[in-house]
């Protein structure tokens, strides 16, 4: 059965404070890693899809890194508008349905 | 930038009424789903749907649900009879070549 799991839960940052946020999953035959953004009450906004081990995408403040066995989310500099909830998600071979962790939430303080 | 749209952004229905929740995929997407989110909660496949038919669906998915494409544009989730653990967020999502899925911005259903 494919899994994510997502840490840390929660993570209070100042302004500036560059951090990552880890994605760790199991899943038979990756077809692709996603990263999505959630605010509160909404829907989620995709951020990055990553294929293979070694790949690296970026955007903004924001750069995703995938290994075999983890991708990481690096916010460097972050802001406080870059305060959200960041979903990592999975899908395997086969075309298999999209599996999500339960996310982090990133509160970035002024 | 066309987005996904949802509608009614809220619906509170009875407990065993029947909702429908709309939604209006992007106009060159091809794979369209829906899932949902318990307040607190992972977001969680229902089910999908490609070339007006079931290719997926979940243990969630059961009887009590079903998905249309009525018209070409619109895609619909019926929960026939509503249970109190059916509040939740519902999105609608769409792809063109089933690797990045648009989420819209979901309907928040509350059973009472």
């Amino acid at each position: 059965e494919d899994q994510v799991t997502q840490s840390p839960e929660a993570l209070r940052l100042q302004e500036g404070e560059s951090s990552s946020l880890n994605c760790s999953y199991t899943v038979s035959g990756l077809r692709g890693l996603f990263w999505y953004r959630q605010d509160p009450g909404k829907g989620p906004e995709f951020l990055f899809t990553l294929y293979s081990a070694g790949e690296e995408k970026e955007k903004e403040r924001l750069k995703a890194t995938l290994t075999k066995k983890e991708s990481f989310l690096h916010i460097t500099a972050p802001k406080p508008e870059d305060s959200a909830t960041y979903l990592c998600a999975v899908q395997g071979s086969g075309n298999t349905p999209l599996v999500f962790g339960k996310g982090t939430r990133l509160s970035v303080i002024a | 930038e066309p987005e996904v749209t949802q509608t009614p952004s809220h619906q509170v229905t009875q407990m065993g009424q029947e909702v429908i929740l709309r939604c209006v995929p992007i106009s060159n997407h091809l794979y369209f789903y829906w899932y949902r989110q318990i307040l607190g909660q992972k977001v969680e496949f229902l089910v999908s749907f490609y070339n007006n038919e079931i290719s997926e669906k979940s243990e969630i998915f059961d009887d009590q649900f079903s998905v249309e494409r009525p018209d070409g544009s619109n895609f619909t989730l019926k929960i026939r009879s509503t249970k109190l653990e059916d509040s939740a967020m519902y999105f609608c999502a769409g792809g063109s070549g089933s690797y990045e899925q648009y989420f819209g911005p979901g309907t928040r259903l509350t059973v009472t």
